[in-house]
């Protein structure tokens, strides 16, 4: 089975820019998705194939890829921005999301 | 606006039987694949299996192949999530979730627990 890796937390300060990698072979493959999820809500969809944004998501929200890693960018982190932050790939029959980034700004 | 309503979640016995609804409000859900995901308390996401927008597709994750089966029904713009065998790991929040991913159901909680 595949795993995409991520890292447990990422803290920022106001204004700062926040970076959250996300790791896995499947990657070098596929496009990757990544989603915000805020404490009692449903996931967001914030970027996809790697680097588009959908309709109504933030400029500061970016998305890039190197080899086995993909790594979302925001951009003047914001207070509103703390989240959990998951990327996904789709792979064999099956699609894989990572564990999960707890992203902080304070 | 395009909403899917979930329902049908609650508190169940392991081993019995659950039925999870996604309703499509606003758009054709018979033009679309569903997902459903999970997510165990205090946990990350689980995609859990998938139907394709004709039915002719199913793709489920390892650890409910066997258990879980999709199902759609077009006339009522509604797809379903029927889980057999339930057990303990399986309580969770369940969404579903339209193909591209940029649609959410609000979730529904199942709870396995006697």
């Amino acid at each position: 089975s595949y795993e995409l890796t991520q890292p447990s937390s990422v803290s920022v300060s106001p204004g700062q820019t926040a970076r959250i990698t996300c790791s896995g072979e499947i990657l070098t493959k596929k496009s990757t998705r990544w989603f915000q999820q805020k404490a009692g809500q449903a996931p967001v969809l914030v970027i996809y194939k790697d680097s588009d944004r959908p309709t109504g998501i933030s400029e500061r929200f970016s998305g890039s890829s190197s080899g086995t890693t993909v790594t979302l960018t925001i951009s003047g982190a914001r207070i509103e921005d703390e989240a959990d932050y998951y990327c996904y790939s789709p792979a064999d029959k099956s699609w894989v999301f990572g564990g999960g980034t707890k992203l902080t700004v304070l | 606006q395009e909403q899917l309503v979930q329902s049908g979640g609650g508190v169940v016995p392991p081993g019995r039987t659950l039925r999870l609804s996604c309703a499509a409000s606003g758009f054709n859900l018979r033009s679309y694949g569903i997902h459903w995901v999970r997510q165990a308390p205090g946990k990350g996401l689980e995609w859990v299996a998938f139907m394709s927008y004709d039915g002719a597709i199913e793709y489920y994750a390892d650890s409910v192949k066997g258990r879980f089966t999709i199902s759609r029904d077009n006339a009522k713009n509604s797809l379903f999530l029927l889980l057999n065998s339930l057990r303990g790991e399986d309580t969770a929040v369940y969404y579903c979730a339209r193909q591209e991913w940029e649609r959410w159901g609000q979730g529904t909680l199942v709870t396995v627990s006697s």
